[in-house]
Order: structure tokens, then sequence, then C-alpha cells
């Protein structure tokens, strides 16, 4: 079983439209979360962390269950530069190892 | 500069032949990754560095993989006997290294083909 499991997508949706996004880790030690964006040919950078109590930041909101191991990226309104690989990202104690999910493909389309 | 810097940004191999990856993290981070990325696919964790401690080997897939930090800065990823499944764009990575909750500040990898 990965560390991190992403459903893959792609997901297909019209500017405007919700879409939420999903993500499981394996090990219940993982301390620190956060969702990456990757766009095409380029290197991931950080969207925002993921807090317990939840978190948003404009139209992205990010939410952490610890009981289910589990982690969601919502995005609102979407536009068509939100199109791009979303990437979960764990990062476990013992050594701060930092594990990345295999992405989400998300194209938002006109 | 002030950024994760990696050289080469291409590197074309033949089969069999080693190559070395470069990698330059931010001044001042103590933690240093390299990950692997093939084409469509997602980051595959190879070595962590950080600070003076053991390196963390779990992810390198094969002996023909290895890395290394001189001086706490400079890293080096080698890939020895070079095959076609290696071809893939090499990312490092670096964070400050001393909070769980920092994040990392990627290169612009280096995109390895094997013929």
């Amino acid at each position: 079983r990965k560390e991190v499991e992403q459903d893959p997508g792609p997901f297909n949706v019209p500017e405007g439209a919700t879409v939420a996004f999903n993500c499981t880790y394996s090990n219940s030690a993982s301390q620190s979360f956060f969702w990456y964006r990757q766009d095409c040919r380029k290197e991931p950078k950080l969207l925002m962390s993921v807090y317990s109590s939840g978190n948003e930041d404009g139209r992205f909101t990010a939410q952490l269950n610890r009981a289910s191991q589990y982690i969601s990226l919502l995005i609102r309104d979407s536009k068509l530069s939100d199109s791009a690989t979303y990437l979960c990202v764990v990062k476990n104690t013992g050594g701060f190892k930092t594990i990345f999910g295999a992405g989400t493909r998300l194209f938002v389309k006109a | 500069g002030a950024g994760v810097s990696q050289s080469p940004s291409n590197k074309v191999t033949e089969k069999g032949k080693d190559v070395e990856l470069r990698c330059d993290p931010i001044s001042g981070h103590t933690a240093l990754y390299w990950y692997r990325q093939s084409l469509g696919q997602g980051l595959e964790f190879l070595i962590y560095f950080q600070g003076n401690s053991a390196p963390d080997k779990s992810g390198l897939p094969s002996d023909r993989f290895s890395a290394e930090r001189t001086g706490g800065s400079v890293s080096t990823l080698t890939i020895q006997r070079t095959q076609q499944e290696d071809s893939a764009v090499y990312l490092c990575a670096s964070s400050q290294g001393d909070r769980i909750s920092e994040k990392l500040f990627f290169g612009s990898g280096t995109q390895l083909s094997v013929l």
C-alpha cells in the first residue's frame, strides 16, 4: 500500500464549478500535511498547509481528519488558471521525511 | 541565487554510462531531498539529508544510485551504469529543516534521458 494515495483523475470541470480532491495516508504518526500544486513541466509549489481545524485561503479550503487519516482540498468558483496537478503531501516525525502522493489532475474548461 | 539550483537542466546519455546531477540548496537550509518524477507520474522519494544526520536512503531504487552532500550544502546524485528506465526528471528540494511544518522549495529539475 502506498503511504499517500490520491485519485489520479483527471477531473474535468467547467469554470465556476466546485471540485473536491481526497487523499488518504497510511502512517498514523504523520504530523504535517500540505497541498502542493504542479503545473505542466514545472516544479511543485506549496499551495497551502493543512491544519486539524481546517483552513481556508480564498477559494481553497483544506480539511484534515486524523481519525480517518484523510485529507481533502475544496476549490470553489474554479478558474481556468486552476488547471494543474494537485499533490497531497505528508511529513512524518522522526526525521521529517516528506512523501508526495501521485497527484490529481484538474482541467478547468471555459 | 535565491532559489534551489540544479544542473544540468537536461542530460542525454547512453545506456551504461554514469551520470552526476547537482543540487545547490537555498543557503542556510539544512534539509535536502531528491525525488524522481517519470512522465505523467507523481514524485518518487529517493533520499533525504538533514544536517549532519545519516541520510535516509530508503527510496533509492537500486545500488546504482547514490548521493552525497558535502559540507551540508551542495548535493550530488550519481547514477551508475544508467538504464533506459532511469529516464525521468530528477527534482531536488530544500527546507530550513528545523520545523516539521516547513514547506519545501524545489529546483527546476534535471531532465535525464537515457538512450
